[in-house]
Formats: structure tokens, C-alpha cells, sequence
């Protein structure tokens, strides 16, 4: 059964800052990998979605990153501003899940004025 | 492209009545899933539909929840007799027809979700 796992939590920056946002996966058999942005008591927007054969994928100010042999996604937010302020997550479909997405637990950014 | 639509964005339920959360994919998805996002804790997959058809319900609660997409119309998930853990954010995603490896190609894009509270 594939799991998701998100590292940090929660992580508050002052603005300006370079970050790094961890997404691991227990089954490397993955399909794709997807990185949402969820503001609180809003719905989730996509942000990047990396095919199993590609190794990253770059919008604007975010880079992500795919290791699938290693299990690891990063997500790289450049120069962050208060606006990047949300929870980040990272879901996971796997070969053997059909359509399904497994979702990490999400890290939760504040980024400071 | 007005994106996943659903309704209604609130919806406040009493104990043992009845709820009902509609979702319309993007123009052109023909896939529909239903998420639960509970409070503090992640999504998790309930249910993947097509249309007039339920595809995976592994996720589903095994009483009083029930899905349906059908032909015409939005795909609806059904909650009877609610209790209050089902207090929730449910979310709808859609995504594009299955290319020819079984499994679609693009991403998906969910809806802003149907926040239910159960008092």
C-alpha cells in the first residue's frame, strides 16, 4: 500500500527566502506525481505534475523534482513572498492503484512579511 | 472552461438527515473522484466514477454513503442518515478520458469543495 509522507509539517520563512518542501513515497511504481497548493478553507490548485519519466518540471518560481528510484519528490520555491503562504501537497499515483491519488499530509508554509 | 463546479460550497446537516453534494467535471473529463478531507487530516480517496459507472469504491464507508455519475448531469455523493464525523471538506477532481496505457494522461483538477457540518 503506498504511502505519502511530507517533511516539514509546518515552516514559517521571512519573505525572500529559497525553500525546499519534502515529499517521499513508499512504492516507487508510481504513474505520475502532483504538487497542489491548498489555501485554507479553499480547494486544492495545481501546481506542477511530474510524468514517472521525467526527473522535474519548473512554473515561475517552482521547481520539482523527481527521484522515483529513491522514492523522493522536492519542491523548490524561489525568492518566496507572503502570497506563497498555504499548504503544499503532494499526491502520488501509483501503477497498481488504478486512478487513485494518495496524498501526502501536507506542509503547511508561512512565509513573513 | 469553467473548471470543476461544486455545489453547494456550505452545507449544514442535523443529525440523521440526509446530504447531497453535487459535482460537474471540466468540460471534456468524463473521470469523476470524490475526496474527504477530514479535519487536521489529509485527502483521502473515497470513489472514482465514469459515467453510469462506479469504477473503484475502495474508499467508500461501507454504510450510508453512495455515489453515482449519471448520463446526463452532475456525479452526485449521497450521505444518508449523517452523524457528526462526517463533518468534512469533500472535494471532486476530474481528469480527461484514459489513453490507450489504461490510465490518464493529464493531471487532475479539483473543484473548491463542499464543506459539511453536521451539528
Amino acid at each position: 500500500k503506498q504511502e505519502v509522507t511530507q517533511i516539514p509539517a509546518a515552516l514559517s520563512v521571512p519573505e525572500g527566502e529559497n525553500l525546499v518542501l519534502n515529499c517521499s513515497f513508499t512504492d516507487s511504481a508510481i504513474y505520475n506525481l502532483q504538487w497542489f497548493r491548498q489555501d485554507p478553507g479553499k480547494g486544492l490548485t495545481s501546481l506542477l505534475l511530474i510524468q514517472s519519466s521525467q526527473r522535474e518540471q519548473t512554473s515561475g518560481r517552482l521547481n520539482a523534482s523527481l527521484d522515483k528510484s529513491s522514492g523522493r519528490s522536492t519542491l523548490y520555491i524561489a525568492a518566496s513572498q507572503p502570497g506563497d503562504s498555504a499548504t503544499y501537497l503532494c499526491a502520488v499515483r501509483s501503477n497498481n492503484a488504478g486512478n487513485m491519488l494518495t496524498f501526502g499530509g501536507g506542509t503547511r508554509l508561512m512565509v513573513k512579511p | 472552461n469553467a473548471g470543476v463546479m461544486q455545489n453547494p460550497r456550505h452545507l449544514v446537516r442535523r443529525r440523521g438527515q440526509e446530504a447531497r453534494l453535487r459535482c460537474s467535471p471540466m468540460k471534456g473529463h468524463s473521470h469523476v473522484y470524490w475526496y474527504r478531507q477530514l479535519p487536521e487530516e489529509g485527502l483521502k480517496f473515497m470513489v472514482y466514477l465514469q459515467k453510469e459507472n462506479i469504477i473503484d469504491e475502495s474508499g467508500m464507508p461501507k454504510e450510508r454513503f453512495s455515489a453515482e455519475f449519471p448520463k446526463e448531469g452532475p456525479s452526485i455523493l449521497r450521505i444518508q442518515q449523517v452523524v457528526r464525523g462526517d463533518s468534512a471538506a469533500y472535494f471532486c477532481a476530474s481528469s480527461p478520458r484514459r489513453g490507450e496505457t489504461g490510465y490518464t494522461r493529464g493531471g487532475y483538477t479539483f473543484g473548491s469543495g463542499t464543506r459539511l457540518t453536521v451539528v
